[in-house]
């Protein structure tokens, strides 16, 4: 079955920058798109960013110049690096999967980490 | 960027009481909007894709609809299971944005 899990690191120190690995099973990372999408803690959701099956990025402008987004599909594996880190980016990170009929619904879900900027 | 303002922020439901919450999109996204519940502690899930079409293993309770640009999510009969938080999401144009959130509670 279809199968996505973040791993990082749960503590990073404000200005450093953030590593995050999305392993996923089930399914071929050259067949559907996987985002990012984040939340802080008892608030809303934010799309960060996709990779898409053919290799391409995108990115949410908002975050676009901190962002980015790569693979591995030898290792079924989508990372997110963000740099310069600050409070306010404490939150659940989730890596999820798309249906793959041509809209970005996200369909999968990882079960998310939890990733706190303090010193 | 699209604003989906969701709404009401919070709603307090009794069992078997239908319930709807809105989605209001600062533009046109056509049929390019998804529903989630998302249940303490736990990721989202999908409900509803395409407006109306309902997501593999949800309860036919749950139904989608849509007039111009606003969009609604109905729980036909409320069971304790529905409890949680929804949200609504635009994949119309990038950034894909989310409305901020409705959380459902029972009375």
């Amino acid at each position: 079955q279809v199968q996505l899990k973040e791993s990082g690191p749960g503590l990073v120190q404000p200005s450093q920058t953030l590593s995050l690995t999305c392993t996923v099973s089930g399914f071929s990372l050259t067949s559907y798109n996987v985002h990012w999408v984040r939340q802080p803690p008892g608030k809303g959701l934010e799309w960060m960013g996709r990779m898409r099956y053919n290799g391409d990025t995108s990115y949410n402008s908002a975050l676009k110049s901190r962002l980015s987004i790569s693979r591995d599909t030898s290792k079924n594996q989508v990372f997110l690096k963000m740099n310069s880190l600050q409070t306010d980016d404490t939150g659940t990170y989730y890596c999820t999967r798309d249906l793959g009929n041509g809209g970005s619904w996200f369909a999968y879900w990882g079960q998310g980490t939890l990733v706190t900027v303090s010193s | 960027d699209i604003q989906m303002t969701q709404s009401p922020a919070s709603l307090s439901a009794s069992l078997e009481e239908i319930v709807t919450i809105t989605c209001q999109a600062s533009q046109n996204i056509g049929n390019w909007l998804a529903w989630y519940q998302q249940k303490p502690g736990k990721s989202p899930q999908l409900l509803i894709y395409g407006t109306t079409s309902l997501a593999d293993g949800v309860p036919s309770r749950f139904s989608g609809s849509r007039s111009g640009t606003q969009y609604s999510l109905k729980i036909s009969r409320l069971q304790v299971e529905d409890i949680g938080i929804y949200y609504c999401q635009q994949a119309s144009s990038t950034p894909w944005t989310f409305g901020g959130g409705t959380k459902l509670e029972l009375k």
